[in-house]
């Protein structure tokens, strides 16, 4: 079974860019959650989905935002981008919301590095 | 503010022994614990996790100790192997998909 897969693997853009990273959950997986790693803060929940829906938000600002479509594939986007941005953004799924018996699992992530 | 911690960022054991990795909490909400282990440029990779419920919960070579009286956790890996060098992240959640990480411990095993 193919893992989570995240596209591109590495990214540069300038400040005040836009980005959209891609996320293909493992097959049969509905939720897809997105965290942001950075060496100061550590991993930190951007948001998840599910059914197409967001059901959760982290503490990011609004210029963080992300979409599921009805195959569970999820983009996130980060618009206006500043150079506190760069980092490594991992996409994890699970078959459904709710962890016990269904931890979420990661794929390797996309480096965006804002110059 | 971080909710969950780990200290001693990083270990050094030898081969064969037992690697002990500690966690502490300060959200009382948390009910579901996990740890996920890191090679350079991959994600991190789920290892075994522990409910509320439970005070221990073991996968070979790997043991997870839950006290909620003191709001710790503890992740034993016996024996140590080589491959196991890697960072280890410790997560806690209030039964949803929103964890909460601690920073990470490096665990070096030397053969």
């Amino acid at each position: 079974k193919a893992g989570v897969t995240q596209t591109p693997r590495y990214l540069i853009k300038t400040r005040g860019q836009q980005v959209t990273l891609s996320c293909s959950p493992i097959s049969g997986h509905r939720s897809v959650s997105w965290y942001q790693q950075t060496p100061g803060q550590g991993l930190q929940f951007l948001f998840e989905y599910f059914s197409e829906t967001q059901r959760n938000k982290g503490n990011f600002p609004g210029r963080f935002s992300g979409r599921q479509f009805s195959n569970s594939r999820s983009e996130m986007n980060v618009s206006t981008l500043e150079l506190g941005d760069s980092a490594l953004y991992l996409c994890a799924s699970s078959l459904v919301p709710g962890l016990d018996n269904s931890p979420l699992h990661f794929g390797n992530g996309t480096r965006l590095t804002v110059t | 503010d971080q909710q969950v911690k780990q200290n001693s960022p990083s270990l050094s054991v030898q081969e064969g022994r037992i690697s002990i990795l500690n966690c502490d909490y300060t959200n009382s909400m948390f009910d579901y614990f996990l740890w996920y282990k890191k090679y350079p440029a991959e994600g991190p990779t789920f290892l075994i996790s522990i409910s509320s419920i439970k005070d221990k919960n073991e996968d070979g070579r790997f043991t997870v100790f839950l006290n909620k009286s003191a709001k710790h956790l503890s992740l034993h890996i016996v024996p140590s192997q080589p491959g196991d060098s890697a960072v280890y992240f410790c997560a806690a959640s209030g039964g949803n998909n929103r964890l909460a990480f601690g920073k990470g411990n490096q665990v070096v095993v030397i053969p």
